[in-house]
């Protein structure tokens, strides 16, 4: 039973141009959701999150949007450079004792010159 | 200095071989955690343990074994190995049971088990 869900695996973007990076989820418990990058023979690395009684949260060129009714987020990285090229994981989150992480299958992003 | 480390990045072993892979974390965090990226790309936790106790075991065969000998340190022993147990195994902590939304997880760099 995949909780979060990543539809697209892979997407290819011209450099400069806008990003956008979906993420779907089903349970309605979750009380954060983060966004991971993740380059080859690496471990993820935190990007940016965001709360569930926010819309929207932004970091520099990252951005992450919320919609609740939807169970939907979306990342979005404008400009979008040659060094985003990584696969992108969203992940969300439980508080409380024995909470963990759960994670979509990914994105691959590709960003061309 | 790195933050999480796993050894080894790695490891091709025969079927029923028994292996074990190392991870040791160095920011002081009190919780550590396995998880397994399997053929599919699916980041699946299987276990993850509080300052040496073990607080979540994911339907994970007992083939698998976590050992934490302090809240550095969380090993993975697996046994008889099955050419299913080929994936990536990723090690990650976090400063407390409940992971903050503004970090999350430190991962480590992840072992690369391959069963033949």
């Amino acid at each position: 039973d995949q909780q979060v869900k990543q539809n697209s695996p892979s997407l290819s973007v011209q450099e400069g141009r806008i990003s956008i990076l979906n993420c779907d989820y089903t349970n309605s418990m979750f009380d954060y959701f983060l966004w991971y990058k993740k380059y080859p023979a690496e471990g993820p690395t935190f990007l940016i999150s965001i709360s569930s009684i926010k819309d929207k949260n932004e970091d520099g060129r990252f951005t992450v949007f919320l919609n609740k009714s939807a169970k939907h987020l979306s990342l979005h990285i404008v400009p979008s450079q040659p060094g985003d090229s990584a696969v992108y994981f969203c992940a969300a989150l439980i508080t409380g004792t024995a909470s963990k992480l759960t994670f979509g299958t990914g994105t691959r992003l590709q960003v061309t010159l | 200095d790195t933050a999480v480390s796993q050894t080894p990045k790695y490891l091709v072993t025969q079927m029923g071989n028994d292996k074990s892979i190392k991870c040791e974390q160095n920011l002081g965090h009190d919780t550590m955690y396995w998880y397994k990226q399997d053929s599919k790309k699916f980041l699946k936790i299987m276990f993850s343990y509080n300052n040496k106790e073990l607080i979540i075991n994911e339907t994970v065969p007992n083939r698998f074994s976590p050992k934490s000998p302090d809240k550095a340190h969380l090993n993975l022993h697996i046994n008889s190995l099955e050419l299913g147990d080929s994936a990536v195994y990723f090690c990650a902590s976090s400063q407390a049971i409940t992971p903050s939304p503004a970090r999350g997880y430190t991962f480590g760099s992840g072992t690369r088990l391959t069963v033949v």
